[in-house]
C-alpha cells in the first residue's frame, strides 16, 4: 500500500544549524510529494511541492529533491531560524476514484533555540 | 478572503452526546475533506467531498457522518460521541489537482 515513513522528532537545533528531515515513501506510480508545515495553534500550509522524479520544491531556504531511486523526499534548510519552530509532515498525493488523496507522515517537531 | 474556517475551535463532550463541526471556504473550491489528527500518526481522512451533494468515505469514516448540502460548507457530525473521538479535526478545500487549504482545526474533547 501507500505509506509515508518519517524521521521521530522532537528534532532539537540552535539557531543557524543545518536542518535536515527525513522522508521516505512506498507507493504505486509516481505521486506528487508534498512538505506541509503546522505552526502551533494553526493548521497545515504547503511548504513546498514536487511532482515528478528529480523534480525539486523550494521556499522559504527549505528544499526537497523527489528521488525516485531511493524513494526518498528529504526536507533540508541551511540556515534555521527560530521561527522555523513547527511541526513538519511529509506527504503524498495519489489518484483514488474521483478524488485525489494525501497520505501523510506522522510528523517531525522541529525547534530551534536561540 | 477567509480560506478554510472552521467552527468550533474548541469543544468538550460527554461520551453519548452529538455534535456538528462546521467547515466553510470562500475559495470556491470544488472538493473539501476532513481528518483528524492524532498523536504520532500525522494526519487520517475522514470523509471527503467532491462536489455540492455529494460525499465518500475516507480512511476512518466509522462513527462520523458528513453533508455537503452547499458548495461552500462541509459539515461534519458525530452521534454519539466516543473517548476514542477526542482529537483535533482539520478541514481542508482544494480545486484539484492542486493543492489542499487547510481551517485551524477544531479541538475536541470527549469524556
Amino acid at each position: 500500500g501507500n505509506s509515508v515513513t518519517q524521521m521521530e522528532g522532537p528534532v532539537t537545533l540552535s539557531e543557524e544549524a543545518f536542518l535536515t528531515i527525513n522522508c521516505t515513501y512506498t507507493a504505486t506510480g509516481y505521486p506528487s510529494l508534498f512538505w506541509y508545515v503546522q505552526y502551533p495553534g494553526e493548521g497545515l500550509q504547503l511548504l513546498l511541492k514536487a511532482t515528478k522524479a528529480d523534480d525539486k520544491g523550494s521556499n522559504k531556504g527549505f528544499e526537497a529533491t523527489y528521488r525516485k531511486e531511493t524513494t526518498s523526499f528529504h526536507l533540508e534548510k541551511g540556515s534555521v531560524q527560530v521561527s522555523d519552530s513547527a511541526v513538519y509532515f511529509c506527504a503524498l498525493r495519489k489518484r483514488m476514484d474521483s478524488s485525489y488523496k494525501l497520505i501523510f507522515g506522522s510528523g517531525t517537531r522541529l525547534l530551534v533555540r536561540p | 478572503n477567509a480560506g478554510v474556517t472552521q467552527t468550533p475551535k474548541f469543544r468538550v463532550l460527554k461520551t453519548g452526546q452529538s455534535m456538528t463541526l462546521l467547515c466553510a471556504q470562500d475559495m470556491n473550491h470544488e472538493y473539501m475533506y476532513w481528518y483528524r489528527q492524532d498523536p504520532g500518526m500525522g494526519l487520517r481522512l475522514i470523509h471527503y467531498s467532491v462536489g455540492e451533494g455529494t460525499t465518500a468515505k475516507g480512511e476512518v469514516p466509522d462513527g462520523y457522518n458528513v453533508s455537503r448540502l452547499k458548495k461552500q460548507n462541509f459539515l461534519l457530525g458525530l452521534e454519539s460521541a466516543a473517548p476514542s473521538q477526542t482529537s483535533v479535526y482539520f478541514c481542508a478545500s482544494s480545486f484539484p489537482p492542486d493543492e489542499q487549504f487547510f481551517g485551524p482545526g477544531t479541538r475536541l474533547t470527549v469524556l
